[in-house]
């Protein structure tokens, strides 16, 4: 079966760059999601379709995807931006997630 | 704006079904979307489990199928999640979303989601 993989934890300092990566086989052939979830809340979408973001996300969020890794990229992180970041790819018919990235903006 | 809110036991025995219900306001769920189940161990990532569209067309985790039903039920506008022979790695936090389309494809995201419930399974 198909998986995606993400690294436990990223940590950032405020105004600074995050990246979070998500690798999978050949993931840059599928699109990529990003899911924003904060403690006790359910997840809201970042970027969609590798690159995309939904109409009130903030422009420092965004993404890309080449080869087996998709990166999601915010600039100048801020406090508010601490949560977890799930990955999600399709395959074939079958929904895909990764293990989540704890963002910690310190 | 579509609303989405899960119900069902808290607790389930191992070796019992899980049953959960999803109540949607503010759509039909008859007129179109495919409607999901996706799932949250604590402290792991999620996992998705099963899909419904209103023509019966549904999908389900190739891991779990051999163990989850997912029904729609139209005239009350929810559908609900049957998964049999629990253990205690079933224990997560259940969440019932929407695709944002009518084709189950890659070119689709989840767009609206419950709060999500815990279901713990324990004796």
């Amino acid at each position: 079966s198909y998986e995606v993989t993400q690294p436990p934890s990223v940590s950032v300092s405020p105004g600074q760059t995050a990246s979070i990566t998500c690798s999978g086989d050949k993931l840059g052939d599928k699109y990529a999601y990003w899911y924003q979830q904060k403690p006790g809340q359910s997840p809201l979408v970042v970027i969609y379709q590798d690159t995309r973001r939904p109409s009130g996300i903030p422009e420092r969020f965004s993404g890309s995807n080449s080869g087996n890794t998709a990166t999601l990229t915010i600039s100048g992180t801020q406090a508010m931006d601490e949560a977890d970041y799930h990955c999600q790819a399709w395959d074939t018919s079958t929904v895909v997630f990764g293990g989540g990235t704890k963002l910690t903006v310190l | 704006q579509v609303q989405l809110q899960e119900s069902g036991p808290g607790l389930v025995k191992p070796s019992e079904t899980l049953s959960l219900t999803c109540a949607v306001s503010g759509y039909s769920i008859s007129s179109g979307y495919y409607w999901v189940w996706i799932r949250q161990p604590p402290g792991k990532g999620m996992e998705w489990i099963a899909s419904i569209y209103h023509s019966g067309s549904t999908y389900y985790n190739p891991s779990l199928k051999s163990r989850v039903t997912i029904s729609m039920d139209t005239s009350k506008n929810q559908f609900s999640l049957k998964l049999t022979s629990v253990t205690a790695a079933d224990t997560a936090v259940y969440y019932c979303a929407k695709l944002d389309s009518s084709s189950w494809s890659e070119n689709s995201l989840f767009d609206s989601w419950g709060q999500g419930t815990l279901v713990t399974v324990s004796s």
